[in-house]
């Protein structure tokens, strides 16, 4: 079992809905949760980032963290076709330090239908 | 003004070959990683290094050997490329580490494909 699951989709969705994209994990250790997007043929580029449980919203993105789950959330409003793009969850036990590790899911492939 | 570039984007070479990708970021950080993204998309560090220092390595072939001649700089090194290989290997670098939630930055990627 890896210790990050993330469905990889495709999802498709039409333009102005809103995207739900979700992450289990195993390791409670866990503390640092971010999401990353990731367009075909690019690098990941870090859209949010999220310490411990609660919420945090930034624009149309919203992210959701449950640690007594183990699972975290990634929503979208208003999705745009600009959304399209592949979406990695990532989270680490530890604060900094370059040896600690980020741990990534698959990454779910988003489309968004004009 | 590209802040993690990579060389060459693309690469397709025979089974057997030895090849290299460069890496360089001008962002002024300390850590700098190798990412290897499989046809599933998954994403896995291979090594990172701080000011020069190997600090993680993940039970990666020694077929693959880094060297970070700086800290601007890490360059990937395979020698005697198999078929599993192939994939994105995607150069990166931060300031203080992986979890800190500090900004990650991936170059755009180098698609290696032996044959």
């Amino acid at each position: 079992q890896k210790e990050v699951e993330q469905d990889p989709g495709p999802l498709s969705v039409p333009e102005g809905a809103i995207v739900s994209l979700n992450c289990t994990y195993s390791n409670s250790a866990f503390q640092y949760f971010m999401w990353y997007r990731q367009y075909s043929r690019k690098g990941p580029e870090l859209l949010m980032y999220t310490y411990s449980s609660g919420n945090k919203e930034d624009g149309r993105f919203t992210a959701q963290v449950d640690k007594s789950s183990k699972y975290i959330s990634l929503f979208i409003r208003d999705s745009q076709p600009s959304d399209s793009a592949t979406y990695l969850c990532a989270m680490s036990a530890g604060y900094g330090g370059a040896t600690n590790k980020l741990i990534f899911g698959t990454g779910t492939l988003l489309a968004v239908q004009p | 003004d590209t802040a993690v570039s990579q060389t060459p984007k693309y690469l397709v070479t025979q089974m057997g070959n030895d090849k290299s990708i460069k890496c360089e970021q001008n962002l002024g950080h300390d850590t700098m990683y190798w990412y290897k993204q499989d046809s599933k998309k998954f994403l896995k560090i291979m090594f990172s290094y701080n000011n020069k220092e190997l600090i993680i390595n993940e039970t990666v072939p020694n077929r693959f050997s880094p060297k970070s001649p700086d800290k601007a700089h890490l360059n990937l090194h395979i020698n005697s490329l198999e078929l599993g290989d192939s994939a994105v290997y995607f150069c990166a670098s931060s300031q203080l580490g992986q979890g800190s939630g500090n900004t990650i930055y991936f170059g755009e990627g180098s698609w290696l494909t032996v044959v």
